[in-house]
């Protein structure tokens, strides 16, 4: 079954530290993969998509098709990037978004 | 551009009944998709509605029912409600029904509880 898994329920860093949120799926064609993310009491908004290979607030995820991994990173951690971040998986076009649980993500200066 | 907005905010209901979710989508889309966030889990899709034809169901059972109206409005009804189905109900609008890059906008949800 397609699947995607975030191993982290929380992760906790202090400003300025690297940030790393992991993402594991389970799919064996080339799928898309999103980053979406909540910010404290916004709605839930696309942070950015694997295939425009885009650098979103100083976010950035590569694809490892090896791995089955979009982890989502960030050299230097803000305050401001405090939020639940949510990996997503769309297996193939006319199939929709399968998301996994989330990670709560904490920046404290 | 008016985003994607969502009523009620909040819902309480009793075991049996049965519900109404109303949304309407962020202006120039055609597309809503419904999806059920349970407490601790990500968004997971009910259904999707194209043109006001039902384009993609997720593995939800035949008492979750929806309508998209002409303005690209919709519906998410839900018969003989359980215990289960307490969760946030999130709409979701785009312009490009399930393609791989579709980009959905998310309203701001329905929290509906079931006593």
């Amino acid at each position: 079954a397609q699947r995607v898994t975030q191993p982290e329920k929380l992760l906790s860093v202090f400003k300025g530290a690297p940030v790393e949120l992991k993402c594991n799926y389970s799919y064996s064609g080339s799928p898309e993969l999103f980053w979406y993310v909540q910010y404290s009491r916004q709605r839930l908004q696309l942070l950015l998509r694997h295939i425009s290979r885009e650098s979103i607030k100083g976010f950035t995820a590569d694809l490892n098709k090896g791995e089955t991994s979009f982890h989502l990173k960030k050299p230097f951690a803000q305050e401001e990037d405090s939020a639940m971040y949510y990996c997503a998986l769309r297996p193939q076009a006319g199939t929709a978004l399968i998301f996994g649980k989330g990670t709560t993500l904490s920046v404290s200066s | 551009e008016t985003g994607v907005t969502q009523s009620p905010t909040h819902l309480i209901k009793t075991r049996g009944q049965q519900v109404t979710l109303r949304c309407s989508s962020q202006s120039g889309h055609n597309t809503v998709s419904w999806y059920q966030q349970a407490l601790g889990q990500g968004p997971q899709f009910i259904f999707q509605y194209y043109r006001e034809e039902e384009n993609g169901r997720g593995n939800f059972p035949p008492r979750f029912s929806g309508l998209q109206f002409p303005n690209y409005s919709s519906e998410l009804n839900v018969n003989a409600l359980e215990l289960d189905d307490s969760a946030l109900y999130l709409c979701a609008s785009s312009d490009s029904p399930l393609s791989r890059e579709e980009k959905l906008f998310f309203g701001s949800g329905t929290q509906l509880s079931v006593l």
